[in-house]
């Protein structure tokens, strides 16, 4: 089945050392998303890439980093993850960025910084 | 900038009653798109349903429909003949409807609904 693929689903990492959080798809979509969900909080847009178009949100801090080496692919990078890091990261695709696309949620890695 | 707000952290309800998701949200905007995920335990988030603003009718998909208040900012959804696997975080979320540029959605925090037996 066509989907959204999070690897890995659970990762552990210390105070300050770089992480790598990967998205795989399978639907062609133009569109990826990475959210980030804190416990009992509502899932937060960070960034999103229209094909090789790179949008950062506003308030996204630098500590967090994306690339999209292709259309099935993007990697979230946290250079140097501190306690607050610590959340629920959603990968999502949409074909296009319009509320008419609906997106497609991955099953989110959870991330512990120790 | 939108706000949806979900004043319901928790909510119970038994197999096969119905039970209603409150959500309330707060635009400018006249053209907009208003959303319920479900996110299963450990398992990705999915769409219910969908309701664009500009239509009166309310939106219905199988045992789930929306009351969409469009002049008191509100957007329930009501689920019908619970079901044990209805048990999951709901988020309501809201997209604005753009010509140009493009637009994100914003979510609630979410209730967590829990069908028993």
């Amino acid at each position: 089945d066509a989907m959204v693929i999070q690897n890995p689903r659970y990762q552990v990492t210390q105070f300050g050392k770089p992480v790598t959080l990967s998205c795989s798809q399978t639907l062609n979509h133009n569109v990826m998303y990475w959210y980030q969900q804190k416990s009992s909080q509502a899932p937060k847009l960070l960034f999103h890439y229209y094909d090789k178009d790179f949008n950062n949100e506003a308030d996204t801090p630098d500590n967090f980093q994306s690339r999209r080496p292709n259309t099935s692919f993007c990697f979230l990078d946290i250079r140097s993850p501190g306690l607050g890091d610590a959340a629920m990261y959603l990968c999502a695709t949409s074909k296009r960025l319009t509320a008419f696309d609906e997106q497609f949620f991955g099953p989110g890695t959870r991330l512990t910084v120790l | 900038a939108q706000t949806v707000t979900q004043s319901q952290p928790e909510m119970s309800v038994q197999e096969a009653e119905t039970v209603t998701l409150s959500c309330t949200y707060d635009t400018s905007e006249s053209n907009y798109y208003l959303f319920w995920y479900k996110q299963p335990p450990s398992r990705q988030m999915i769409l219910v349903i969908r309701q664009e603003a500009y239509k009166q009718q309310n939106a219905t998909e199988n045992r789930f429909s929306v009351n969409f208040q469009k002049a008191a900012k509100s957007f329930s959804l009501k689920i019908s003949d619970s079901q044990l696997g209805d048990t999951a975080m709901y988020f309501c979320a809201f997209m604005n409807h753009m010509n140009s540029g493009y637009s994100t959605l914003t979510f609630g925090k979410g209730t967590m609904l829990l069908v028993s037996p």
